[in-house]
């Protein structure tokens, strides 16, 4: 298994700032993702963190939004840029470990974010 | 059509009682199919995964049924510790490493 942190744990931000999530994992992996999960909603991906190039963007989720960064196999920053209240959310890092009878992710403690 | 659906819920059902659950999903050339379990301000976690032959852990079981693109939970002699929401998770085949979210069920356990 991994083990993720992600820090901060929570912030409370001023609209038009911007915040930098860290994730860090206990061991190299195969892929990393980030996900929002807004309060009584499931898991929304953002994107795919990839190692040494650009993220790959799910529909609805732009680079200039949510610059995502990963220099390694084992951390990976999010930003969330310009911020809005409709940004606050939770923002969960997840990774990926292939394993006998498919893929298991895990995930981060997760970072709480509310936007004033 | 969402491409994985479940019953939002809530189940609210005794401590001792069976319940089950499905999820729905619409890609029928999905490969892998979970459940994870996530408690109230926690992230998700695996529960367990689904296999064709269906399988078995303790007092959970969960089945795959692919001609009706559907999974399935059970569990049985429910525990207050049960209580959380539950999320089935669908591997697409066109992407083995990307996982699509159901929208998750809860379940409480009342005493």
């Amino acid at each position: 298994s991994a083990v993720i942190s992600q820090k901060p744990s929570r912030d409370i931000c001023q609209r038009g700032t911007s915040l930098t999530i860290q994730c860090q994992v206990d061991s190299q992996v195969t892929m990393m993702f980030w996900y929002r999960q807004q309060p009584g909603q499931s898991l929304t991906l953002i994107a795919t963190a990839n190692q040494g190039s650009e993220a790959t963007y799910e529909s609805g989720f732009v680079i200039d939004k949510f610059p995502i960064s990963r220099p390694n196999l084992t951390f990976s920053t999010l930003t969330v840029s310009n911020m809005s209240p409709e940004d606050s959310s939770i923002y969960l890092c997840s990774a990926y470990t292939p394993r006998t009878g498919g893929p298991e992710q895990f995930f981060g403690p997760g970072t709480r974010l509310t936007v004033l | 059509r969402k491409e994985v659906e479940q019953d939002p819920g809530p189940f609210n059902v005794p401590e001792g009682a069976t319940v089950a659950f499905n999820c729905t999903y619409s890609n029928s050339a999905s490969q892998s199919f979970f459940w994870y379990r996530q408690d109230c301000r926690k992230e998700p976690k695996l529960l367990m995964s689904v296999y064709s032959s269906g399988n078995e852990d303790g007092r959970f079981t969960a089945q795959l049924n692919r001609a009706s693109q559907y999974i399935s939970l059970l569990i049985r002699d429910s525990k207050l510790s049960d209580s959380a929401t539950y999320l089935c998770v669908v591997t697409p085949s066109s992407s083995a490493s990307k996982i699509i979210f159901g929208s998750g069920t809860r379940l409480s356990i009342r005493p």
